[in-house]
């Protein structure tokens, strides 16, 4: 089945310790976003990639970055994680056709991050 | 700046009840909304889309409707069933998704 993808599923880290969240897709969608969802709010978009090009938010911490190597992946790298880092990532992925301005987002299972 | 409010924040029904979920958005610009189901502790499932251009989409027992000139959407689960306790989340496309903080239903039997 065509899906999202997202490894590993739960990540403890060390304050500090730099740390890589990986989010792969079979869609062949030609955009994939990062989401920051915290205890009982709403997800909250970091940046996003359409085709190569990199769309960071303008409130996105300089201590969050992305890499998109290929079509199928994505990953979310955090430099120097702190406390109020931990949360659930969420990578989602949709097909943007130049001539419409509407589409789906399709969303992995997210990866649980646990700073100590 | 689009602000997305959902009411409830949190619903609990006996099984077998129609229940509606509220959504409403501040600004009426939007290329569509979606409606996700969140279980705990996991990802984002999508429910419904609805385009800018409709006014209602139906999945099995689920109806979603969309009013943009008074800035609300309803989710409608009909004959709801003890399986569809999650989190209820809308978002409105302004380009980017803008959610709600969503709805916690317990449907117990």
């Amino acid at each position: 089945d065509a899906m999202v993808i997202q490894n590993p599923r739960y990540q403890v880290t060390q304050f500090g310790k730099p740390v890589t969240l990986s989010c792969s897709q079979t869609l062949n969608h030609n955009v994939m976003y990062w989401y920051q969802q915290k205890s009982s709010q709403a997800p909250k978009l970091l940046f996003h990639y359409y085709d190569k090009d990199f769309n960071n938010e303008a409130d996105t911490p300089d201590n969050f970055q992305s890499r998109r190597p290929n079509t199928s992946f994505c990953f979310l790298d955090i430099r120097s994680p702190g406390l109020g880092d931990a949360a659930m990532y969420l990578c989602a992925t949709s097909r943007v056709l130049r001539d419409s301005s509407s589409y789906e987002q399709y969303f992995g299972p997210g990866t649980r991050l646990t700073v100590t | 700046k689009q602000e997305v409010t959902q009411i409830p924040a949190a619903l609990s029904v006996p099984e077998g009840e129609n229940l509606v979920l509220n959504c409403s958005f501040t600004d009426s610009a939007i290329y569509n909304l979606q409606w996700f189901r969140q279980d705990p502790g996991k990802g984002l499932t999508s429910l419904l889309l609805i385009q800018s251009s409709q006014r209602e989409q139906t999945s099995g027992r689920l109806n979603a409707s969309l009013d943009k000139s008074s800035g609300r959407s309803t989710l409608y689960i009909a004959a709801s069933q003890p399986g569809d306790s999650a989190t209820y989340l809308c978002a409105v496309d302004t380009d980017k998704l803008i959610f709600g903080t969503g709805t916690r239903l317990q449907v117990f039997p």
